[in-house]
C-alpha cells in the first residue's frame, strides 16, 4: 500500500540554523509528492510539490527534490525564521488519483 | 474571494447524538475532501466525493456520511458520535483528479465528543 514516513518531532532550532525533515514514502508506479504547512489554528497550506523523478518543488526558501532512488522527498531550508514555526506534512498522491496519503507531521519550533 | 470555509468551527456533543459539519467552496472544484487529524496519525481521508451526488469511501469512514446535493457543499454526518469521534476534521477541493493537483483546506472544524 502507500504510506509516507517523516522524521520524528517536535523540531527546535535556533533562528538562522539550517532545516532539514526528512520524509520517505511507499508507493506503486509515479506517485505525486507534497509538502503542507500547517501555521497554528489553520487549516494546511500547500508549501511545494514535485510531481515527477528529479524534480525539485521550492517556495519561500524551502526546497525538496523528488528522489525515487531512494523514495524520499526531504526539506530543506538554509536560514529559517521565527515564522517558519509550524506544523510540516508530507504527503503523496498516488498515480493516477487525488487521494493524499499523509505522514504523521513534524512540528517545527524556531526560537529568535 | 471566501475560498473553502468551515462551519462550525468549534463543537462539543455527546456520545450518541448527531452532529453534522459543513463545508463550502466557491471556485466550483470538482472534488472534495473529508480528512480528520489525529496526533501522530496525521490526515486520513474519510469521505471524498467527484461531484454532485458521487461519493465514495476513503481509509476511515465508518461511523460518518456524506453528501453532496451541490457543487458547493459538502456536508459530513456522525450519525451517532462516539468518543473516538473527537478530532479536527479537515475539508478539503480540488480542480482536477489528476494526482498531480493540488488540495486546498478549510481550516477545520475542532470537535469533542464527551
Amino acid at each position: 500500500g502507500n504510506s509516507v514516513t517523516q522524521m520524528e518531532g517536535p523540531v527546535t532550532l535556533s533562528e538562522e540554523a539550517f532545516l532539514t525533515i526528512n520524509c520517505t514514502y511507499t508507493a506503486t508506479g509515479y506517485p505525486s509528492l507534497f509538502w503542507y504547512v500547517q501555521y497554528p489554528g489553520e487549516g494546511l497550506q500547500l508549501l511545494l510539490k514535485a510531481t515527477k523523478a528529479d524534480d525539485k518543488g521550492s517556495n519561500k526558501g524551502f526546497e525538496a527534490t523528488y528522489r525515487k532512488e531512494t523514495t524520499s522527498f526531504h526539506l530543506e531550508k538554509g536560514s529559517v525564521q521565527v515564522s517558519d514555526s509550524a506544523v510540516y506534512f508530507c504527503a503523496l498522491s498516488p498515480q493516477g488519483a487525488q487521494k493524499l496519503v499523509f505522514g504523521q507531521g513534524t512540528r517545527l519550533t524556531i526560537n529568535p | 474571494d471566501a475560498g473553502i470555509t468551515q462551519s462550525p468551527r468549534y463543537k462539543i456533543t455527546e456520545t450518541g447524538r448527531q452532529v453534522t459539519l459543513m463545508c463550502h467552496q466557491t471556485w466550483s472544484h470538482s472534488y472534495m475532501f473529508w480528512y480528520r487529524q489525529d496526533l501522530g496519525h496525521g490526515l486520513r481521508l474519510i469521505y471524498y466525493s467527484a461531484a454532485a451526488d458521487i461519493t465514495d469511501k476513503g481509509e476511515v469512514p465508518d461511523g460518518y456520511v456524506v453528501s453532496r446535493s451541490k457543487t458547493e457543499n459538502f456536508p459530513l454526518t456522525l450519525e451517532s458520535a462516539t468518543r473516538s469521534q473527537t478530532s479536527v476534521y479537515f475539508c478539503a477541493s480540488s480542480r482536477d483528479y489528476a494526482s498531480t493537483d493540488t488540495q486546498y483546506f478549510g481550516p477545520g472544524t475542532r470537535l469533542t465528543v464527551l
